[in-house]
Formats: C-alpha cells, structure tokens, sequence
C-alpha cells in the first residue's frame, strides 16, 4: 500500500500569518490526493481535491499543489478557525490511505 | 442538500455483534461510492474499506479485511458496516463518507466495546 508521510507533525502559528504543510507518498499519486480539515469533536470536511482543486465552499486562502509524490497544502493568513488538524489522502489505488495528520495549533 | 446520517452510539461487550449504518439523501445513491473510516480516540484517519451501490462491488484495507463486513442496500439508499465478534480494540469512532474523494461525511458512530 501507499504510505503517505505529513510533516511536520506540529506546527505553531501566529494568527494572521501563512502557513505551509507538507504530504509525501510512498510511491506516485499522480494528482488523486486530498486534503482535510478536522476540528475537535467534529467529521473532517474536503477541503482540496485532484491536489489542487477547492471544494465546494472552501475559502480562496486554501491552496494545493503537487503531483507525483510531494504534494503541500497552504493557508495564507490563519484564522482562529483554521486551528485544526489536517490530514492528505491518497485515492490513486486502493486501499486508500491517509497522512497521520499535521496539526496546526495557535502560537 | 447531500446528507449522510449515521446511526447512534454502541455500546458493546466482546465476542458481540454489531451493525452500524449510513443512510443517504439528495443524490442518486447508486451513483457514488461509500468509504467506511475509522478513528481510535485521539489518533488519525485509517481507511476501513468502501462499496459501490451500483453493483455492490467492495474492497477492504488488508488492515481491516476478515474483521468487517461492508454491504450497501440499494433500496432504501443506506451503507453497513458490521462485525460478528467485536475486540476492545475496535473502540474507535466511525465515520461513512461519500465517493473517492470523500467529499461529504457522516456525523460518526462511536463504538464502545468493554466488558
């Protein structure tokens, strides 16, 4: 299977500022790689999709890119309801699998 | 409006069975696969397996295969997951989600299991 690998595992940022996370694959991916968003107590929710494609209703400040076996998802400019945890998946070939979450905490 | 409803908390002793379920509105259920995700209390996403309703085609994550069954029933648009003797260490929370993508989640089942 795929073994997707997300750095760094923490990462402290100052609201307002941007942040850069980091999703490598064991193996290509090609573009079939997801990123989301889980909050406390909640489901996590898509937020990007084929690596760089936003969900539906997602903000412009959420960015992807990538391909092959580096993939990054940036948010420009936290805001207080960006602190969460996220997580990549691949979908290229089953079984799926997912990153073991990076998760962005306030400095 | 795409909803995925999942039914209630569990809470189970070891050696029992369990199924849990995913219900479906406001698209064609047929059309789109259903993931089954699993999350041990503090820890990440593991992926359990998926099913498609259109023709009941299933895979499983090598992790997860013999230990859980999934199945779709097409007739009234709703997912299962089930096990027939449940461990301790299937105490996690449970979540159903749309398509390879996942694009849309249920709210999760907890699933308890102690003796």
């Amino acid at each position: 299977e795929k073994v997707m690998t997300q750095s760094p595992v923490t990462l402290s940022v100052s609201p307002g500022e941007g942040a850069t996370l980091s999703c490598r694959a064991s193996e290509s991916v090609y573009i079939n790689l997801a990123w989301y968003q889980q909050k406390p107590g909640q489901a996590p929710r898509l937020l990007i999709y084929g690596a760089s494609i936003r969900a539906n209703g997602i903000p412009t400040r959420f960015s992807g890119s990538g391909s092959e076996t580096e993939f990054t998802l940036s948010i420009s400019s936290l805001q207080s309801e960006d602190f969460a945890v996220y997580y990549c998946q691949q979908y290229n070939k089953w079984p799926w699998t997912f990153g073991q979450g990076t998760t962005v905490e306030i400095k | 409006e795409v909803r995925l409803v999942q039914s209630g908390a569990e809470v189970k002793k070891p050696g029992e069975s369990l199924k849990i379920s995913c219900k479906a509105s406001g698209y064609i259920f047929a059309h789109y696969w259903i993931n089954w995700v699993r999350q041990v209390p503090g820890k990440g996403l593991e992926w359990v397996g998926i099913v498609y309703p259109g023709d009941s085609d299933i895979r499983y994550s090598p992790s997860f295969e013999g230990r859980v069954t999934i199945s779709a029933d097409k007739s009234t648009n709703t997912a299962y997951l089930q096990w027939t003797s449940l461990k301790t260490s299937d105490t996690a929370m449970y979540y159903c989600a749309r398509d390879d993508r996942l694009d849309f989640w249920g709210q999760g089942t907890l699933v308890t299991v102690s003796s």
